[in-house]
């Protein structure tokens, strides 16, 4: 069974500083892909990033990127540059292609002060 | 592109009364899910559907949650009876074949059973 942990308490960022997200998941299966979605305060999921399990190197997207550590299963989102607008509740999600679901951990709230 | 859909965005309900939650998927989007967001659980995988056809609904809690794609553009999820405990916000996404990028969320219906 999948299984992503969130555990980190709800973080204040000062605006334009740098601002790290720990994710950590179980899985057996080889294949799987790991996903951070944002969801601010009006809620709605917002997808930002995609890392799958045999990619080479980790994914960015503009002011996102994806540090994946395979082997300690951690998928951490860091956040450069933070602006007011990335005040929101960031989840991470996993899919393994055995089983094709898309499961989420409990997310962690970020509020980007000025 | 119009995003996913979903219809109502708040519905306040009386214990014991049917709800019906409408989604309108990506044209061309051949999955389908249902997930329900609250507070204890998080984001919960209800059922998906590929190719109007459920693949699997283990998650959906009882049998009072029942969900039907008719076609590839309109899909129900229906509670009957309701009862507060099924207050939460219902999201539903879909996603083109196994395209890891492709999984877009609509904006969710806050459900309120009272």
């Amino acid at each position: 069974a999948q299984k992503i942990t969130q555990t980190q308490p709800g973080m204040f960022v000062q605006e334009k500083e740098a601002v790290t997200l720990d994710c950590t998941y179980d899985t057996s299966d080889p294949s799987y892909g790991l996903f951070w979605y944002k969801q601010p305060s009006s809620g709605e999921m917002i997808f930002l990033i995609y890392q799958g399990s045999y990619d080479q190197q980790n994914a960015t997207e503009g002011r996102y990127s994806l540090n994946f550590q395979k082997a300690r299963k951690s998928a951490n989102l860091v956040i450069s540059a933070s602006q007011l607008g990335d005040s929101a509740m960031y989840f991470c999600a996993m899919i393994t292609y055995g089983n094709n679901r898309l499961a989420f951990g409990k997310g962690n709230q970020v509020v980007v002060i000025p | 592109d119009a995003g996913v859909i979903q219809s109502p965005r708040h519905e306040v309900t009386e214990m014991g009364q049917e709800v019906t939650l409408r989604c309108k998927p990506i044209s061309g989007h051949n999955s389908l899910f249902w997930y329900r967001q609250t507070m204890m659980r998080g984001l919960e995988l209800l059922i998906y559907f590929n190719n109007n056809v459920p693949i699997d609904d283990s998650g959906m809690p009882e049998d009072r949650f029942s969900a039907k794609m008719p076609n590839a553009s309109f899909s129900t999820l229906k509670i009957q009876p309701s009862e507060p405990r099924d207050s939460a916000v219902y999201f539903c996404a879909s996603r083109f074949g196994q395209a890891n990028y492709g999984y877009t969320f609509g904006s969710g219906t806050r459900l309120t059973v009272v």
